[in-house]
């Protein structure tokens, strides 16, 4: 699975977009990137996945560069409550093996 | 709540004991994955099972253990316990091959918290 580099904080307003980025440059066609989060201790949380395609549900929305190196995750109106870590993962989805590889991730910190 | 349940919610035991966590997955989930995370640290991932076989390793030690039983539950064994074992353990659940592939998405559970003294 490739590795991925996030920025280990950052800040945002609270009712403003957060956009957090993620470099997957080693990314492979074959390969989606998944997006969890973690609120203090609690068990990760799906957010969102995608392959090349812009991606949006009712959570968050991804973008994903053409040549797939890298990709955003936007929060587009943060709440005290998305304060937590987010992580960026690369993987081949169908596969039997789901393991997901963890990063250190991306503190966000939403500030009133 | 995912759906994906953990007991006990904490565990504080003495160095060289042994101990047994166990997860419950999600309604209809035959893969189980355990991860340990260390203060602070990301999450590492020990082991998967599926259906009730062992299906992928990671960085899981000689003195920990897992199975998974008919009724998919899971239960992970940790024994000869040593201080820096002290940390969260997380359970995670998803579908079976063949049903939701194109998410692959894992429920968590809210995690077990072992503190070894």
């Amino acid at each position: 699975d490739a590795k991925t580099t996030q920025p280990p904080s950052m800040d945002c307003a609270e009712g403003r977009a957060a956009n957090l980025p993620c470099n997957h440059s080693t990314i492979s066609g074959n390969e989606y990137v998944y997006w969890y989060r973690q609120i203090h201790s609690q068990g990760p949380q799906y957010i969102i996945h995608g392959l090349k395609n812009n991606e949006t549900n009712e959570m968050a929305s991804l973008i994903i560069t053409e040549d797939r190196k890298s990709s955003t995750l936007i929060l587009p109106h943060a709440t005290l409550r998305d304060t937590a870590v987010y992580y960026c993962i690369v993987r081949v989805a169908g596969d039997s093996n789901y393991q997901l590889i963890w990063g250190a991730g991306t503190k966000l910190i939403i500030k009133p | 709540d995912s759906g994906v349940t953990q007991t006990p919610k904490h565990l504080i035991t003495a160095t060289g004991q042994r101990v047994t966590l166990r997860c419950s997955p999600r309604s209809g989930d035959l893969s189980v994955y355990w991860y340990q995370q260390s203060l602070d640290q990301g999450l590492q991932f020990l082991i998967q099972y599926y259906n009730g076989e062992e299906r992928a390793k990671g960085n899981i030690l000689e003195r920990f253990s897992a199975q998974q039983f008919p009724d998919l539950h899971s239960e992970l064994n940790l024994s000869s316990l040593e201080l820096g074992d002290s940390a969260l353990y997380f359970c995670a659940s998803s579908a079976a091959p063949g049903l939701a592939v194109k998410t692959n998405e894992q429920f968590f559970g809210p995690g077990t918290r072992l503190t070894v003294l």
